[in-house]
């Protein structure tokens, strides 16, 4: 039980097109989720929380504009990077946090994104 | 504010020895702790949790763990490593303030030597 999966696993796009990642809460409802982005040899940064059927919380420095999140239903988060340039390259980890659950929230595999 | 500090950016080790990964928190506020492991790669793979009860934790692959909340750590521990032992470990710190949210120490590299 509690799996997150995440779609693409990697995507490889030109500079200044948009992706779409998807993250799917397969056998739990999340009514909460959240974006990660990890660059090489770095740490977990939060980019943003998201809750189903409201705009999302997006942390310090994080260009809303830029990275757009909808949380549509109770098993669906996307992400998507709009005008992706090469330092928008990293790896995007996401989680959920199920409905029945307060203290533990599940990771998706991650998506690899490279902006050429 | 809330803050994670793995004490050690790099752990070196020779396989079968005993290893200990540091972490300490900050936090005013009631925690729940958790230990990942990353392969490169990869991504995140929970090893251990504590988020009530008894202070110490066992996890996967021999990992455990004890909560000491006087001293704030959550120090992963190993009696005897392995080559496959070595990858990037995140200790991981939990809380509502606010709404849910966990923040992320830096990470130790363990390596394992034969």
């Amino acid at each position: 039980g509690a799996v997150v999966s995440q779609h693409p696993s990697w995507v490889i796009c030109k500079s200044g097109t948009s992706v779409k990642i998807e993250c799917r809460s397969l056998d739990f409802q999340a009514t909460t989720m959240f974006w990660y982005r990890q660059f090489p040899k770095q740490s977990l940064m939060l980019m943003a929380t998201s809750n189903e059927g409201s705009k999302a919380t997006y942390e310090q420095g994080v260009e809303k504009d830029k990275f757009l999140i909808n949380h549509a239903s109770l098993t669906l988060s996307t992400l998507t990077v709009t005008s992706a340039h090469p330092e928008d390259s990293s790896f995007y980890i996401c989680s959920a946090l199920p409905s029945t659950v307060y203290n533990e929230q599940f990771f998706g595999p991650g998506t690899r994104l490279t902006v050429l | 504010a809330q803050s994670v500090t793995q004490l050690d950016s790099q752990v070196p080790v020779f396989e079968e020895a005993p290893v200990e990964l540091r972490c300490n928190y900050s936090s005013s506020v009631s925690v729940y702790l958790f230990w990942y492991v990353q392969y490169p790669n990869q991504g995140l793979q929970l090893l251990l949790k504590y988020l009530s009860g008894s202070t110490l934790v066992k996890g996967i692959n021999g990992f455990e763990a004890e909560f000491n909340k006087s001293q704030t750590s959550f120090h992963l521990r190993k009696p005897s490593v392995h080559i496959s032992d070595t990858a990037e470990y995140f200790c991981a710190v939990s809380s509502y303030t606010g709404g849910f949210k966990t923040i992320f120490g830096a990470g130790t590299r363990l390596f394992v030597k034969a």
